[in-house]
């Protein structure tokens, strides 16, 4: 079992509407959870961290994270073209340094 | 504020040959940490460095090396490459201790073996 997974996708959606990107992960120690966004040939840019169960949101995007049901997701509200790309999922584990990713979920947004 | 930087953008070798990758990171950081990615998939971790010293090494040969400079600056070299040694290094850079220890990464560096 991976420890982080996402639907590579693609996700299509049309321009306006809220895109929704999953990831589950494999156990219930307390960590971290990144989203991050990569462009094709591009580096990822971190868009959210989140640590607490909850919401968090931060302009169009939020972040939610449910630890009993062990997984998290990222929002894009009113998604525009320029939102196309793949969505890394990472976590972090507290007693650990290192990130490890899902294999990103493609976004496509249709104009 | 500076941003993670990388160098070479691109680089080609051949099988056998050995190749240095270097990174700087953004000011105020102190933690370099190295990812591979190849196509399709999401960065695997390397190594991370910390006060001049490797503090985490991923599942990567001994041939995987590197180093961090008094600036926090770092290198990755990689000997005896391989053709599946052709990915996306990526480096990232943290401020040990801080928050969710956020990592920024640079540009990275498309490497190609032959």
């Amino acid at each position: 079992q991976k420890e982080v997974e996402q639907n590579s996708g693609p996700l299509s959606v049309p321009e306006g509407a809220i895109a929704s990107l999953n990831c589950t992960y494999s156990d219930r120690v307390s960590q971290s959870f990144f989203w991050y966004r990569q462009y094709s040939g591009k580096s990822p840019e971190l868009i959210m961290s989140i640590y607490s169960n909850g919401d968090k949101e931060d302009g169009r995007f939020t972040a939610q994270l449910n630890k009993a049901s062990q997984y998290v997701s990222l929002l894009i509200r009113d998604s525009q073209p320029s939102d196309s790309a793949t969505y890394l999922c990472a976590r972090r584990m507290d007693s650990s340094y290192k990130l490890i990713f899902g294999s990103g979920t493609r976004l496509l947004v249709r104009p | 504020e500076t941003g993670v930087t990388q160098s070479p953008t691109h680089l080609i070798k051949t099988r056998g040959q050995q190749v240095t990758l270097r990174c700087s990171s953004q000011s105020g950081h102190n933690t370099v940490s190295w990812y591979q990615q190849a196509l399709g998939q999401g960065p695997q971790f390397i190594f991370q460095y910390y006060r001049e010293e490797e503090n985490g090494r991923g599942n990567f040969p001994p041939r995987f090396s590197g180093l961090q400079f008094p600036n926090y600056s770092s290198e990755l070299n990689v000997n005896a490459l391989e053709l599946d040694d052709s990915a996306l290094y990526l480096c990232a850079s943290s401020l040990w201790g801080e928050g969710y220890n956020e990592q920024f990464f640079g540009p990275g560096t498309r490497l190609t073996v032959l």
